[in-house]
């Protein structure tokens, strides 16, 4: 079946731009994360959605970042006014409840100028 | 604070040879453990995981040890393979959904 897919798979952008990634999760997966992953360097939790409860939000690293899930499907990282440090691979992931396997996505390469 | 860490940041193993990747974590609450494979330009794919009631699992070809007396978890690879030339992330959950990502560790399969 298909798996997590994420668009754009690149993304270049200018400094104080917004931008907006997109996941699309495995069907009938009711979690989806936002991990963000710099040049060498492991994955940072950004965020955690679990069907319709509040999103655990506490990975944000500022108020710049935000994301939605409409509908308990697709979600939408937001990044307002790009900076440099903004730039690496952000993925997704989804898993089924009550299981913590995720499976990723492929992720977006960002690149702030 | 939390930590999830890697002893070896390259691993470099002859074909055929057995692999063994070392993580250490500090959490004493963790009770959940995974470790991924990332091969260049994807995500993290999913290998084993192991729960803390369990000292070791095996699946096919790898092996996982947990030491939770030292805090230690290992991946072992038997008869590394080309194809098993990744970067390798370990991460533990204390019981939530959040997971701790260690800064992986890439192993290099030569012929």
């Amino acid at each position: 079946g298909a798996g997590v897919s994420q668009s754009p798979s690149n993304k270049v952008t200018e400094k104080g731009k917004d931008v907006e990634l997109r996941c699309d999760p495995i069907s009938g997966h009711t979690a989806l994360y936002w991990y963000r992953q710099s040049l060498g360097q492991g994955l940072e939790f950004l965020i955690y959605f679990q069907g319709n409860s509040a999103p655990d939000k506490s990975g944000l690293p500022s108020d710049r970042f935000s994301a939605e899930r409409t509908g308990g499907s697709v979600s939408t990282l937001t990044i307002q006014r790009t900076q440099q440090e903004d730039s690496a691979v952000y993925l997704c992931a989804s898993g089924r409840e009550f299981d913590k396997t995720q499976y990723f996505g492929p992720g977006t390469r960002l690149l702030v100028l | 604070g939390e930590s999830v860490g890697l002893h070896l940041p390259t691993l470099s193993v002859q074909e055929g040879d057995n692999s063994i990747i070392n993580c250490a974590y500090s959490n004493s609450a963790s009770d959940y453990f995974i470790w991924y494979k990332q091969e260049s330009g994807k995500g993290p794919q999913f290998i084993i995981d192991i729960r803390s009631n369990m000292d070791k699992r095996q699946g096919q070809r790898v092996t996982v040890l947990l030491n939770k007396t030292v805090k230690h978890l290992s991946l072992q690879i038997a008869a590394t393979q080309p194809g098993d030339s990744a970067v390798y992330f370990c991460a533990e959950t204390g019981g939530g959904q959040n997971f701790v990502f260690g800064p992986g560790t890439r192993l290099s399969v030569l012929p």
